[in-house]
């Protein structure tokens, strides 16, 4: 079956500017995290969906991070302002459960 | 704080030359340990969770372990196709979010 997918596979963002991205999880999985992973680094945890309710934003880095999931299931991460810093690749993962997640193949952000 | 510490980073080896990833791990109450595999440009595709110590998953050439402090993902006889990075990571905090290694990079010499 279908796996995660996101859209676009790659953006190049002047600083400052806005960037959207999107993720759409398996089919009928409630739970949804997205994760940002740097180079040679393991993933890190930004925030996590279970339907359209945002449980856990703990670790989005600044307030300049936002992600949405109205209907409980496509899921927008957006980060406003892009800084240099923020150039990661932004993983997304849908769980049935918390435990076993499915990744997507990732968003790679360069900020010029 | 929980935390997750792999080793070695790097590892080469010729095919057919077995041998073990390492994964070290702190965490208040074990909820699960993960191995996934992430080749260049891709997301991490799932191998093996793992709940108790002494608990054993195979896949293929691939044999995760499990005890109370760490993790062991054994490769036999590896094959070139086996090259890419092995990421462990166990499952933490309120809602069950992966806290992740850096990763061992492996690769399998023809």
């Amino acid at each position: 079956g279908a796996g995660v997918s996101q859209s676009p596979r790659y953006k190049v963002a002047k600083r400052g500017q806005d960037v959207a991205l999107r993720c759409d999880p398996i089919s009928g999985h409630v739970s949804l995290f997205w994760y940002q992973q740097a180079l040679g680094q393991g993933p890190e945890f930004l925030t996590y969906f279970q339907n359209e309710a945002q449980l856990d934003k703990s670790g989005l880095p600044s307030d300049r991070f936002f992600a949405e999931r109205p209907e409980g299931s496509v899921s927008t991460l957006k980060i406003q302002r892009t800084q240099q810093e923020d150039s990661a690749v932004y993983l997304c993962a849908s769980s049935l459960s918390t435990y076993e997640q499915y990744f997507g193949p990732g968003t790679r952000l360069t900020v010029t | 704080e929980d935390q997750v510490t792999q080793s070695p980073e790097a590892l080469r080896l010729q095919e057919g030359e077995s041998s073990s990833l390492n994964c070290s791990y702190t965490v208040s109450g074990l909820r699960g340990l993960f191995w996934y595999r992430q080749d260049p440009g891709k997301g991490p595709e799932f191998l093996f969770t793992l709940y108790s110590a002494g608990e054993e998953k195979e896949k293929e050439r691939l044999k995760a372990t499990l005890t109370k402090k760490e993790s062991f993902l054994h490769i036999t006889a590896p094959k070139p196709e086996d090259s890419a990075t092995y990421l462990c990571a166990v499952a933490g905090g309120s809602q069950g979010n992966l806290i992740f290694g850096k990763g061992t990079k492996l690769s399998v010499k023809p």
